[in-house]
């Protein structure tokens, strides 16, 4: 079974600009994380979907964060315009609960973005 | 408001035995996961404890206390693999969002 995708796996931006970040979860699985972590924390939820609609978004700061699954498959995050404290991994992980009291979210590798 | 509490840093030898406790004020609780990230690698799920008690998964093991708020991953045998960092979640709702620890950082030493 293929993991979750992610790209790009590094983006250097300069702050201001744009950046977007792609992710595809494993086939089948109808939940859908992103996530932030800086160095040295855990991460941190940014947004959840559940197939193409979003449960929890409390914590995307979204005079600046988007992120969209219109599809209910594969999903972009974008960042427009970055500041110096959005360096950090973006993660994104996906999860299938069909009842079978499986609680385990899959992560993919992640995505370094670092803002100078 | 809620918090996670994890010591920073753990050291163990090879082959010893290693606890690393987290403790969690959250409004709400369904449950404690912890997953394991190695440096520059994704985190990977380990274990999830819904009911007080002993979950044990070969040389991983988790414990719960929900009266206590409290639990702990105890890792037997240690190897030089297992130096990662661990991070304890909390399930808060029926959503399966979770909530994060700053994670323990476990070096094993030969």
């Amino acid at each position: 079974e293929a993991g979750v995708a992610q790209s790009p796996r590094y983006k250097i931006i300069e702050k201001r600009q744009s950046v977007a970040f792609w992710c595809n979860p494993i086939s089948g699985h109808a939940t859908l994380y992103w996530y932030q972590q800086i160095l040295g924390q855990g991460p941190k939820l940014l947004i959840q979907f559940q197939n193409n609609g979003v449960v929890d978004d409390s914590q995307l700061p979204k005079d600046r964060f988007s992120a969209e699954r219109l599809k209910g498959v594969d999903s972009t995050l974008k960042i427009q315009p970055a500041k110096l404290e959005d360096s950090a991994v973006y993660l994104c992980a996906s999860s299938n609960h069909d009842g079978t009291g499986s609680y385990e979210q899959y992560f993919g590798p992640g995505t370094r973005l670092t803002v100078t | 408001g809620q918090s996670l509490e994890q010591p920073s840093e753990v050291t163990a030898v090879e082959g010893a035995i290693v606890q690393i406790n987290c403790t969690y004020q959250t409004s709400g609780f369904y449950g404690l996961s912890w997953y394991q990230q190695h440096d520059g690698g994704a985190p990977t799920f380990l274990s999830y404890n819904a009911l007080d008690g002993l979950e044990e998964t070969g040389r991983f093991s988790s414990f719960l206390s929900r009266s206590d708020s409290y639990g702990y991953l105890l890792l037997q045998e240690l190897q030089m693999k297992d130096s990662a960092s661990y991070f304890c979640a909390v399930k808060k709702d029926s959503s399966y969002k979770l909530i994060f620890g700053s994670g323990t950082r476990l070096l094993v030493r030969p």
